[in-house]
């Protein structure tokens, strides 16, 4: 059984508008969570994190949000531009091991000029 | 400085014969991972090295899979011998430290067994 999970396989949205991506997880131990965007024919790049000691997280046009009695976080984007489109992970570990992480399906984000 | 880098960007091979893959992790980071996307599933963690250690193995599938790291730097990850079901893409990772860090990735090796 997934640990990780992002129910939206795919979102589109308008360049300009917010993007919202959705992330739950089931593992009480997951203590640190990070998302990270992939391009086509890349690897895995990261784009921000959070610990569970917080509840958000900001960096530039990247917020994460995380609501650990509902074990869900999400990823904001706002302005969406063109240049955001690719396939974004949530992944979860441990703040110990950040590096051995658990990751959902992805979302594959497409925003529209 | 040179990212993680991974060889070969493509392998197909046959079902039955062997397949080595190899991974250079960013210079001077102790921590190394091995991950594999099946279908465009999730990525799924196989094993971390520290150094020339196995740290955590617990995500091989099975005794087909061989990942070594000699003298700690570069790791190879052989599958021998190959089925259909390990057709995938190989993630390398590395990181300097455990904690609150994440991992760079490189750019993967798509694996197809035919």
């Amino acid at each position: 059984d997934q640990q990780v999970k992002q129910n939206s396989p795919s979102l589109s949205v308008q360049e300009g508008r917010i993007s919202i991506l959705n992330c739950d997880y089931t593992n009480s131990m997951f203590d640190y969570f990070l998302w990270y965007k992939k391009y086509p024919a890349e690897g895995p790049t990261f784009l921000i994190s959070i610990s569970s000691i917080k509840d958000k997280n900001e960096d530039g046009r990247f917020t994460v949000f995380l609501n650990k009695s509902a074990k869900h976080l999400s990823l904001h984007i706002v302005p969406s531009q063109p240049g955001d489109s690719a396939v974004y992970f949530c992944a979860a570990s441990a703040v110990t091991n950040a590096g051995k992480s658990t990751f959902g399906d992805g979302t594959t984000l497409t925003v529209k000029p | 400085e040179a990212g993680v880098t991974q060889f070969p960007s493509h392998s197909v091979i046959e079902k039955g014969q062997t397949v080595t893959l190899r991974c250079d992790p960013i210079s001077g980071h102790d921590n190394l991972y091995w991950y594999r996307r099946v279908m465009g599933k999730e990525i799924k963690f196989l094993l971390h090295f520290v150094k020339e250690s196995k740290q955590d193995e617990s995500g091989m599938p099975n005794n087909r899979f061989l990942a070594e790291r000699t003298g700690g730097t570069y790791s190879t990850l052989k599958v021998q011998p190959a089925e259909l079901e390990d057709s995938g893409v190989y993630f390398c990772a590395s990181s300097a430290s455990l904690l609150n860090t994440e991992a760079f990735f490189g750019q993967g090796t798509r694996l197809t067994v035919v």
